[in-house]
């Protein structure tokens, strides 16, 4: 049963960067079934895919963030992490880190609880 | 930034059968398979429905889904106060190379 856990700041001022890690327990960040992926929700509103990263490098993320955001990995930690550089009051949201099982169709079978950032002036 | 579109809301009394539409387009629901998520209040999503039809281990076979064309369906047979959530649709979209997610729809159990 894999577990995830956000951690980081839930205050953030407008024009620095958001940062976030997710440690994953239950599983490896090194698996080859996985892509670990962030994802967030403003309050009252709905999903919104922020990107993922499978362990080998390879990275994808929702151009609306417009090149805002980084994801890594570290595997000795087995611990990934989300950077969004120029935060805006567009970015207040509870963030997920989640990870979507690599099937032919992926799809997000595990979850963290989330964490709420507010990003304020 | 929702590109699925979901009804807002819906609403039925307890054993009643509701069901929820997701309208996409040829980008994502028609040329890729729909999963669909139950959010309850102050929760992360939880897995309700993969690849179309399937249930994980645990949902019970009272939530079904179905996929026609560029649309999805999710129904709720022998609605429960349980089931009162917020529940989203999901596909991949190609053009994105990523999933995009519906607008979600609140289930009200009367």
């Amino acid at each position: 049963q894999v577990q995830l856990q956000e951690s980081g700041p839930g205050l953030v001022k407008p024009s620095q960067t958001l940062s976030l890690t997710c440690t994953v327990s239950g599983g490896s960040v090194s698996s080859g079934d996985s892509y670990w992926s962030w994802i967030r929700q403003p309050p009252g509103k709905g999903l919104e895919w922020i990107g993922y990263m499978y362990y080998t490098g390879s990275v994808y993320y929702n151009p609306s963030l417009k090149s805002r955001g980084s994801i890594s990995i570290d595997t000795s930690k087995n611990e990934f992490s989300l950077k969004l550089t120029s935060a805006t009051a567009a970015d207040t949201a509870v963030y997920y880190c989640a990870r979507a099982y690599r099937d032919i169709h992926p799809y997000f079978d595990y979850w963290g609880q989330g964490t709420l950032v507010t990003v304020y002036s | 930034q929702s590109v699925l579109t979901q009804p807002p809301s819906t609403s039925g009394t307890p054993g009643q059968r509701v069901a929820i539409l997701c309208s996409g387009s040829s980008s994502n629901i028609g040329s890729n398979v729909v999963n669909w998520y139950q959010q309850l209040p102050g929760t992360a999503p939880k897995l309700l429905i993969y690849t179309n039809n399937q249930r994980p281990s645990g949902v019970p076979d009272r939530f079904s889904g179905s996929k026609s064309g560029t649309s999805a369906s999710l129904a709720i047979s022998g609605l429960q106060s349980d089931d009162e959530a917020d529940y989203y649709c999901a596909a991949w979209d190609d053009g994105l190379n990523g999933p995009v997610f519906g607008t979600g729809t609140k289930v009200t159990v009367l």
